[in-house]
Parts: structure tokens; C-alpha cells; sequence
């Protein structure tokens, strides 16, 4: 099956700072990704959809100046979490469609902790 | 998507088959039945979907009633690298992959050993 990788896989930064997550399909295109983010014991939350080539579209309470979303290629998004603070401490994952959008494939996730 | 209903736990015995029960019945004729599982600490994986007809692959059976309102997820051999939050999605696949997945609750399956 397909692959998504993601990267790091946990990040400890300090209240303020920026953290980049990148989300790579390494054996197929993949023109629309995914972000979700997963809070302890909770279900995961589709936080956008990042298309390559344009403006990523936010789902209805995420702030889309605080989490900046570039597909700048059809094999690499990228979520950076700007001025990042201890709410933001969350479990972050990236989805791709395969060929065919009948199947989506998840990176391993990123686990965020802001101090 | 329609919207499903699962138990919010379930145990099962290891190496016995674990099934996992899932009701949607407000699905309409063109939203395929998908299961994913997740371990914790991981990203979900998926394991398999159908529109009307029972599929079997290498990790699971899907059974889906007549009717479509209701489905199982069947892990033939249970065991313990099985215990997960088990997902239960009904998506409508005509958006060509332009539409992400939604996640409800899930089951928590334990494999008992």
C-alpha cells in the first residue's frame, strides 16, 4: 500500500516558538493531504485539507493564521504551528488518498508538547 | 456522511474471533462501510471497506446486512497486537478523494490473553 511519512514523530519547544511538521507520500502523488490533531482519549479531528498548489482549506474553529498549512509539491505538505503555546500540545497527524481516493493513508503522527 | 454508532469497548478472548458491530443506518446507496484501526500512539491504519457485498482480506472480514444499516468487522484470530480503538466509517467516495475521512468514537477493543 502507499506510504505516508511524517516527521519528527514528538517535539518538545517552548510556549512561543514554531514548530514545523512535514507530511511526505513517498510512493505516490498526492495532490490533496490531510491534517488532524488528536487530544488524549479522544477521537482524531480533521483540522484542514492542504491542496497542492493552493490555499489549504480550514475546518470551522481552527485558526488558519496560527496553523499554517504549504503543499508546495505533490509529495509534501507541511503544518507549522506558530507561536505555539501548552493548548497546542496535541497528537498531530497527516492523511493522503491513494490513487483513486478510495483508500487514506496516515503518517505515524507527531506528538507536540509545548512547555 | 451518515452518521455511525458503535460500543465504546469490547474484550475478546485471544485467538478467538473478534466481532466488532457498527450501525449506520441512515447510509445512503452510494457511501461505502470503511474500517480503520488505531494503536496507540500511531497514526490509523486502514484495514477494509465495501459498498453492499461482504469483502475478506488478509487482515479482516467485512459483513454488511442486506439492508446496509448495519455492518461487522471480523478478526478472525484475535490477538494481542489487535487491541485498538477500532473505527467504523461510512463515506461517500463520488468526491474522488477530494474529502477527508470523519472520526466518530470508535470501540476499544482488549485482547485478553
Amino acid at each position: 500500500g502507499a506510504v505516508v511519512s511524517q516527521h519528527p514523530s514528538w517535539v518538545i519547544c517552548k510556549s512561543g516558538t514554531s514548530v514545523k511538521i512535514e507530511c511526505r507520500s513517498l510512493d505516490f502523488q498526492a495532490t490533496t493531504m490531510f491534517w488532524y490533531r488528536q487530544f488524549p482519549k479522544q477521537s482524531l479531528m480533521l483540522m484542514a485539507t492542504s491542496n497542492e498548489g493552493s490555499k489549504a482549506t480550514y475546518e470551522q474553529g481552527v485558526e488558519k493564521d496560527k496553523f499554517l498549512i504549504n503543499h508546495a509539491s505533490l509529495t509534501l505538505s507541511t503544518l507549522t504551528v506558530t507561536s505555539a503555546h501548552p493548548e497546542d500540545s496535541s497528537f498531530y497527524i497527516c492523511s493522503a488518498h491513494g490513487q483513486g481516493g478510495f483508500r487514506l493513508f496516515f503518517g505515524s503522527g507527531t506528538q507536540l508538547s509545548v512547555l | 456522511d451518515a452518521k455511525t454508532t458503535q460500543p465504546p469497548s469490547m474484550d475478546c478472548a485471544e485467538g478467538r474471533a473478534a466481532n466488532l458491530p457498527c450501525n449506520h443506518s441512515t447510509i445512503s446507496g452510494n457511501e461505502y462501510v470503511y474500517w480503520y484501526r488505531q494503536i496507540h500512539s500511531q497514526g490509523p491504519q486502514y484495514i477494509i471497506h465495501g459498498l453492499k457485498n461482504n469483502e475478506t482480506n488478509e487482515m479482516a472480514s467485512l459483513i454488511i446486512t442486506e439492508d446496509r444499516k448495519s455492518s461487522t468487522l471480523i478478526l478472525p484470530h484475535a490477538t494481542l497486537r489487535d487491541t485498538a480503538v477500532y473505527y467504523c466509517i461510512v463515506r461517500d467516495n463520488s468526491g474522488g478523494g477530494a474529502d477527508g475521512l470523519t472520526f466518530g468514537k470508535g470501540t476499544h477493543l482488549i485482547i485478553q490473553p
